[in-house]
């Protein structure tokens, strides 16, 4: 059982770069989400999904995009990268919402610096 | 709205107990949670508790809600240097969605 994995670990792009942030679980868990993590702020809610087919917006979403084609996978696009958009990045699944106590587990978190 | 605060530090010596405290605003959350983090890694749910709760302990966690003041602590007894890291409070809130607000989390520090 292999949790939340998160691909790759360290990435440094230029600005203007696109590039895609893997996440799967192998858990069968509906809900999925991706957060940032920035110093002082804590962690941001970008994009999450309900389940397969189905994606919402965070409190950050802009200049990201994802999709939810199998219950597994759920990737985080950078369409166009922005020094701004440097930060610690954290997928996350669950089997229920966190407003029913589920336990969401998170993925080690991807490293990405943009110059 | 929905925001959820702590303080950024907090430093003890080992075999005392840590208090890492957060506050909140948005009544309406259901479960609140503690996560830890340590240098390099992803985030550790260590406890939660309902929102009807007062208090809730686990081994050395020990967990006090006062849902009048919106004010939740973190007890960690006899904190060790392993406990070193940095504590979120998060709320999830009802509205469904994988939806949880984080605090800014306190990084604890725990010397010899």
């Amino acid at each position: 059982n292999a949790g939340v994995t998160q691909t790759p670990k360290f990435q440094v792009l230029k600005t203007g770069q696109s590039m895609t942030l893997q996440c799967a679980q192998d858990m069968n868990h509906e809900y999925m989400s991706w957060y940032r993590q920035d110093p002082g702020m804590g962690l941001r809610l970008i994009h999450y999904s309900v389940g397969a087919g189905i994606t919402d917006q965070g409190e950050v979403p802009n200049g990201y995009n994802v999709s939810r084609s199998t219950t597994e996978d759920f990737p985080l696009r950078l369409l166009s990268a922005a020094p701004s958009q440097t930060s610690v990045y954290f997928c996350a699944s669950s089997y229920g919402p966190p407003s029913s106590g589920n336990t969401i587990y998170f993925g080690e978190g991807s490293w990405l610096t943009v110059v | 709205g929905e925001d959820v605060e702590q303080s950024l530090f907090l430093s003890v010596r080992e075999g005392d107990s840590s208090v890492i405290n957060c506050t909140y605003t948005d009544s309406s959350s259901t479960y609140l949670y503690w996560y830890k983090q340590e240098p390099g890694a992803g985030l550790q749910l260590l406890t939660y508790i309902f929102s009807n709760m007062d208090m809730k302990q686990d081994q050395r966690l020990t967990v006090l809600l006062n849902k009048k003041d919106k004010h939740l602590s973190l007890r960690i007894a006899d904190t060790q240097t392993g406990d070193s890291a940095i504590y979120f409070c998060a709320e999830g809130l009802t509205g469904g969605g994988n939806k949880l607000t984080f605090g800014t989390g306190t990084q604890l520090k725990v010397e010899l």
